[in-house]
């Protein structure tokens, strides 16, 4: 158990759905980071988050947006759902300082997304 | 573009055939490499951290190199629990976040 935990585990909506994922970091860890896994791109960075601040931006759709608050734990909404934003998605967290980004992060077990 | 790339993508051993993955990057400033273990329906397991070019991190079975371009992870006489995704991550200067390669399913027959 990495201490990090994720709801739900699994998700079916329909296309131009709107859904929200939740993730709960690791007791003390400040920095929390969103993740995409599908078969053919593997581990795909969304989006980081310090503190509750936006710490850094990977390919993340303009229709998908996060936040992380100030008991922080993250929200991760994706809007106007398409077929292929079905996937795994992962949070993970660390003790980021914001000094440094660190390399080991502890991952929750996923909330699988499928649309119709 | 900094980039991550394993192989290979899928391994099978017998219980006891030693064989290693590999991981290779094109960087721009490395700042560290990361092994990580992803077992169906869980979510990647940290395993070992590498900063720098001959150094050799080990746990258990599993033994990780690294040089200034590659990284292998060495399997040696592996068991069906060993039987996992393995993925390569890596650090790049700057302030981002870690990439990971797409890794090595690995599936060891007994």
């Amino acid at each position: 158990d990495s201490g990090v935990t994720q709801t739900p585990k699994h998700l079916i909506t329909a296309t131009g759905q709107r859904v929200t994922l939740r993730c709960s970091p690791r007791s003390g860890d400040l920095s929390v980071y969103w993740y995409q896994q599908s078969l053919d791109q593997g581990l795909q960075f969304l989006i980081q988050y310090y503190n509750g601040e936006e710490r850094a931006k990977g390919n993340i759709l303009e229709r998908f947006s996060a936040q992380q608050f100030p008991d922080l734990h993250s929200e991760l909404n994706l809007s106007s759902l398409e077929l292929g934003d079905s996937a795994l998605y992962f949070c993970a967290s660390s003790v980021y300082t914001g000094l440094t980004t660190p390399g080991e992060l502890f991952f929750g077990e996923g909330s699988r997304l499928t649309v119709l | 573009e900094d980039q991550v790339t394993q192989s290979p993508e899928a391994l099978r051993l017998q219980e006891g055939e030693s064989s290693s993955l590999n991981c290779s990057y094109t960087v721009s400033g490395l700042r560290g490499l990361f092994w990580y273990r992803q077992d169906p329906g869980k979510g990647p397991e940290f395993l070992f951290t590498l900063y720098s070019a001959g150094e050799e991190k080990e746990k258990e079975r599993l033994k990780a190199t690294l040089t200034k371009k590659e990284s292998f992870l060495h399997i040696t006489a592996p068991k069906p629990e060993d039987s996992a995704t393995y993925l390569c991550a890596v650090l790049f200067s700057g302030n981002t976040p870690l990439v990971f390669g797409k890794g090595t399913r690995l599936s060891v027959i007994a």
